[in-house]
């Protein structure tokens, strides 16, 4: 079945870029998603199709994708940016995949 | 604004059905595709179906294919998880999440399935 790899954690001190990878040999057919969950609480959207940012997401966050490999960049990573990311994407069958998901520590 | 809001996890033995319905509100729930994705405590989020807005293709997870059915009631805004043959595996929070153009731009909270003796 596809996959989708992130790494487990990335540190950063606050105001550092932090940058989240995912890797998927659909990714140069495919869009990659991005989603925020904080501790308890549901998922939020922070980057869709790669690269555009819905509106209520700060500017901070930004996406790019090149061949197999998906990236999010927060730069200038905030205190409140804390928390798990996962890629998202589908494979040839329109079934949806996340990534292992990347715990972001900001400290 | 947009509200989805699972209801029907709780504590059941292996080998029973458990049924989940997402109420959904705020949009034209008839218009867009919708999808089931459940989280294990302590793991990370595993999609599990997805059906399209009109109920006429569904896809599913091989974990659960064969087990779990996902359905809609466009008449009543609501989309379920019919869940057969549970398994302890089978313990996460099940959220329902609207789909834009493959975006799932909108999540509920969940509800919890605890599959136990």
């Amino acid at each position: 079945s596809y996959e989708l790899t992130q790494p487990p954690s990335v540190s950063v001190s606050p105001g550092q870029t932090a940058r989240i990878t995912c890797s998927g040999d659909a990714l140069p057919k495919k869009y990659a998603y991005w989603y925020q969950q904080k501790s308890g609480q549901a998922p939020v959207l922070v980057i869709y199709e790669d690269n555009k940012r819905p509106s209520e997401i700060p500017a901070r966050f930004s996406g790019s994708s090149s061949g197999t490999m998906a990236t999010l960049t927060i730069s200038g990573a905030q205190v409140e940016d804390e928390a798990d990311y996962y890629c998202y994407s589908t494979d040839i069958s329109a079934r949806g995949v996340f990534g292992g998901g990347t715990k972001l520590t900001v400290l | 604004q947009v509200q989805l809001v699972e209801s029907g996890g709780g504590v059941v033995q292996p080998g029973r059905s458990l049924r989940l319905s997402c109420v959904a509100s705020g949009f034209s729930f008839s218009s867009y595709g919708m999808h089931w994705v459940r989280q294990a405590p302590g793991k990370g989020l595993e999609w599990v179906a997805v059906i399209w807005y009109d109920g006429s293709n569904k896809y599913y997870s091989d974990s659960v294919k064969g087990r779990f059915t996902i359905s809609r009631d466009n008449s009543k805004n609501t989309l379920y998880l019919q869940m057969t043959s549970l398994r302890a595996e089978d313990t996460a929070v099940y959220f329902c999440a609207k789909e834009d153009m493959v975006t799932l731009d909108y999540w509920g909270q969940g509800t919890l399935v605890t599959v136990s003796s």
